[in-house]
């Protein structure tokens, strides 16, 4: 969605801290932030983040959801081999009446 | 254990038609919004439609609306996707999604729109 952005790429070390970030606008992120989405390659993607910010179990506290007006964040701390994959934000638009995704942001872990 | 399992996808003429299922179980089917999600090859996720919990709301993507209709059965906790007038671009897995938020995925069905 063109008024989604997520960078591409992001890279950093092994036990470093990333912090990925998804800007929207007031219909979307803006206003109720965004639900944020794990995928490995060749696998579906596995929900990291509800809409509301609550985490599904099995989870790991290593991440955690954030917002700043129309840019939520995805902060994963402690990065280990298996965080690197590509991560996807999803707000619902309410003008739009759609959810939409981000282009996705693939990290990697050096 | 939530299931979702796509069914339907396969080649496609240009202009043709098919139709996608997704047969779910393992939880309350008839109480959740349910969603249709594509990834073209080496592409990000694109949402294309939901549909309310009884089938009496949906939304649906700008570029699907009018050619892709989604629809549910309850009684046989199944979801569908009717894919007409399918294009090249429309190449894709297709995922079937429980919501809220996309919690739960089936492993998708390719479909190749291709003459």
């Amino acid at each position: 969605h063109a008024g989604l952005t997520q960078p591409p790429s992001v890279s950093k070390g092994l036990r470093q801290t990333a912090t990925l970030a998804c800007t929207g606008d007031s219909n979307n992120v803006g206003d109720q932030g965004a639900a944020w989405l794990q995928q490995h390659q060749g696998h579906p993607p596995k929900l990291l983040f509800y809409l509301n910010g609550s985490r599904p179990s099995g989870i790991s506290e290593r991440f955690s959801p954030s917002r700043s007006g129309n840019t939520a964040f995805l902060t994963i701390t402690a990065l280990q081999p298996e965080d690197e994959a590509s991560y996807y934000c999803s707000p619902w638009d309410k003008k739009l009446n759609a959810w939409l995704f981000g282009g996705g942001t693939k990290l990697t872990v050096l | 254990e939530v299931e979702l399992v796509e069914s339907g996808g396969g080649l496609v003429q240009p202009g043709g038609s098919l139709r996608l299922s997704c047969a779910a179980s393992g939880f309350g089917f008839s109480g959740h919004w349910m969603s249709w999600v594509r990834q073209a090859p080496g592409k990000g996720l694109e949402w294309l439609a939901n549909i309310k919990q009884d089938g009496s709301a949906t939304n649906y993507m700008g570029s699907v609306k009018g050619r892709f209709t989604i629809s549910r059965d309850n009684t046989k906790k199944s979801l569908y996707l009717q894919m007409n007038n399918l294009r090249a671009e429309d190449t894709a897995v297709y995922f079937c999604v429980r919501m809220p938020s996309f919690d739960h995925w089936g492993q998708g069905t390719l479909v190749t729109v291709s003459s």
